[in-house]
């Protein structure tokens, strides 16, 4: 069965603090995602990556970095966390050639405070 | 860039019909997928059309005019697990990656 797992279901971390968010899929995939969700907003992409060691900017890169040093996992990194990335932050992985069906973890929840 | 809209909710009750539209406008056409995620839970993949017609998946069907930019998610004999936000999704040209609708949030009452 297909995993993709993140590291927390729920964080709770303090305006200014470094963060640090974990994907690992298990599917050997070279497509990696982080997305955002908000309320009426749909799913935004933040970053991808396309193998190890590569990543792209997506839609609203603002205030974020990644980090894919292995091909099973892709990290987010808040530099300096604000009120306003309180979000679910969801992550997703494909294989290179089909990338219409996202295989998604089940979401970090992180609270900003 | 890459534009879709969809209703924001629909309702329908318990054994009926219900169709979510999409209609999209993009630079160019990489297919039209479908989502569905349940409260609190991850979005899993139900649909992707690349070309024009309907594409069956057991209850749920989607379909797709490339010419009207439009598609749609059909679900039949409607049940209360089917309660959940349904989110459509183009490809875009040159990356490996979707633009998703803001998603369309299904009530399926008893």
């Amino acid at each position: 069965d297909v995993k993709v797992t993140q590291s927390s279901r729920y964080l709770v971390k303090r305006t200014g603090e470094k963060v640090f968010l974990e994907c690992v899929q298990d599917m050997d995939h070279e497509n990696m995602f982080w997305y955002r969700q908000d309320p009426g907003l749909g799913l935004r992409l933040i970053y991808f990556s396309y193998d190890v060691k590569m990543k792209e900017k997506g839609d609203i890169p603002e205030g974020y970095s990644v980090s894919r040093e292995k091909k099973e996992r892709f990290s987010l990194i808040l530099e300096s966390a604000s009120t306003n990335q309180t979000s679910m932050y969801l992550c997703a992985s494909t294989p290179r050639e089909n990338y219409n069906e996202q295989f998604f973890g089940p979401g970090t929840r992180l609270t900003v405070l | 860039g890459q534009s879709l809209e969809q209703p924001s909710e629909v309702t329908a009750v318990e054994g009926a019909i219900v169709q979510i539209n999409c209609t999209y406008q993009t630079s160019g056409f990489y297919g039209l997928s479908w989502y569905q995620q349940h409260d609190g839970g991850a979005p899993t993949f139900l649909s992707y059309n690349a070309l024009d017609g309907l594409e069956e998946t057991g209850r749920f069907s989607s379909f797709l005019s490339r010419s009207d930019s439009y598609g749609y998610l059909l679900l039949q004999e409607l049940q209360m697990k089917d309660s959940a936000s349904y989110f459509c999704a183009v490809g875009n040209s040159g990356y490996s990656t979707l633009t998703f609708g803001k998603g369309t949030m299904l009530l399926v009452s008893p």
